[in-house]
């Protein structure tokens, strides 16, 4: 059964800074990894995909890196800034089931 | 390209009504479509599989007369939430496998509201 682990839950850090939020998933046998963002009250707003078969994607501030052999991503962001706060979701894809496997999530506060 | 479309997108109900929630494939077949549900504070979790023509598969713990699955056609999957309660206010949101379940497609989720 897969597992997907979200580090840190809660991450605060002043505007301006660089910040790293972590995925890990246990099942490597996946078709891709997706981020997500949400915003309070709100849906979800993808940022990211990445296929098995990339190491990365960029897409503006963000970069989503993907190593499947040891089950691990990161979410990159940039130069963070206030509107940057939300909770950032990951989403493993299976290959089998074509299910997805969501993380508990990191709520990021970005402080003016 | 290929997109999922949930609606509505908020709803507030009072309690003991149903409420149906859609989810169209646009651009591609869906066979399958997956439900999820959020809690309050927790992440998404899967709720049932329903296959196109057959019956829906409900994850252990999900009561499958409250919460009734259709996927009538192959383009179109709805999830009734009967009778509800408060307790079943949640973000609930659909995904669709596509080509081959190379990938797979959100819908823009449904936050539901009982009071």
């Amino acid at each position: 059964k897969q597992e997907v682990t979200q580090i840190p839950a809660a991450l605060s850090v002043p505007e301006g800074e660089n910040l790293v939020l972590n995925c890990s998933f246990t099942d490597s046998a996946i078709y891709n990894l997706q981020w997500f963002r949400q915003d309070p009250g709100k849906g979800l707003t993808s940022l990211l995909l990445i296929q098995s078969s990339q190491r990365e994607q960029t897409s503006g501030r963000l970069n989503a890196s993907l190593d499947k052999s040891s089950g691990r991503s990161t979410l990159y962001i940039a130069a963070s800034q206030p509107g940057d706060s939300a909770t950032y979701l990951c989403a493993v894809y299976n290959t089998n089931a074509g299910k997805s496997t969501f993380g508990d999530g990191t709520t990021l506060t970005v402080k003016p | 390209g290929a997109v999922v479309s949930q609606h509505p997108s908020r709803v507030i109900c009072k309690s003991g009504t149903s409420v149906k929630i859609e989810c169209r494939s646009l651009d591609f077949q869906a066979t399958t479509m997956f439900w999820y549900r959020q809690f309050p504070k927790q992440s998404l979790m899967l709720m049932a599989t329903s296959n196109e023509g057959s019956k829906a598969t409900y994850e252990q713990g999900v009561e499958k007369d409250k919460f009734l699955i259709n996927h009538a056609s192959l383009t179109l999957s709805t999830l009734t939430v009967t009778s509800a309660h408060p307790e079943d206010s949640s973000f609930y949101i659909c995904s669709a496998p596509f080509q081959g379940y190379t990938e797979a497609f959100f819908g823009q989720g449904t936050r539901l509201t009982v009071v």
